[in-house]
């Protein structure tokens, strides 16, 4: 959908290198939220925003950290990155009480 | 966060009406009952949501039962590309309220 975006698409890392993944969107949504996705777990919160500078933790948020300095970007970074991050990440972004807006994704690949 | 039960996979034919059931006997008075669908390789897709009336919109109706203890998710006429995994979710009508992921069930539509 246009008004979020995520980069990169796809990328290849090393096992101990931090990533950053990017969520940008145009919808002046308070609420932002990263998911990962990986076969037999379905979607997992990793951690979500209500607001800028305003973060908290999700379900699988160990070893994940973000950051969100102004409305409109979200950052994930993979402080170390593992093999177990390799995963598909997914931005989403709502408005209060209304369906989420999710993002095409980025394919992690940690080897 | 209450939970949801759905079967793991439906059958359909194309043209023909789906009706996908959803369990949440746990509900409490303030969850709203979310519907998304994610497409092979897309990110999830906003179908509809409700709290205690029926709804309708473009995609989908959601009829929910009077104690709302279950849902179901009607499409009327079902095409290919309605195959997708559907995933029924409850949540919280407050501002950190998030969307937790089940298991979700997969929609074959056979033509």
């Amino acid at each position: 959908d246009a008004g979020i975006t995520q980069s990169p698409r796809h990328k290849v890392t090393e096992t101990g290198t931090p990533v950053t993944l990017r969520c940008h969107q145009t919808e002046n949504h308070r609420y932002m939220y990263w998911y990962r996705q990986d076969p037999g777990h379905g979607l997992r919160l990793i951690h979500y925003s209500y607001g800028v500078k305003d973060t908290d933790k999700g379900e699988v948020s160990d070893g994940y950290s973000v950051s969100r300095s102004k409305t409109e970007d979200f950052l994930l970074t993979l402080e170390s990155a593992t093999s177990s991050q390799t995963s598909v990440y997914f931005c989403a972004i709502s408005a209060t009480d209304y369906g989420y807006t999710f993002g095409s994704g980025t394919r992690l690949t940690v080897v | 966060d209450a939970k949801t039960t759905q079967p793991n996979s439906m059958e359909s034919n194309e043209e023909e009406p789906v009706h996908l059931p959803c369990n949440h006997s746990t509900i409490s008075g303030t969850d709203y009952i979310h519907w998304y669908r994610q497409l092979p390789s897309q990110g999830p897709e906003y179908v509809i949501h409700g709290l205690t009336s029926n709804v309708n919109n473009r995609m989908a109706s959601l009829a929910i039962a009077e104690d709302r203890k279950s849902s179901t998710l009607i499409l009327h006429r079902a095409t290919l590309r309605d195959a997708a995994v559907y995933y029924c979710i409850l949540k919280v009508a407050s501002n950190t309220g998030k969307l937790i992921f089940g298991q979700g069930t997969t929609l074959q539509v056979k033509p």
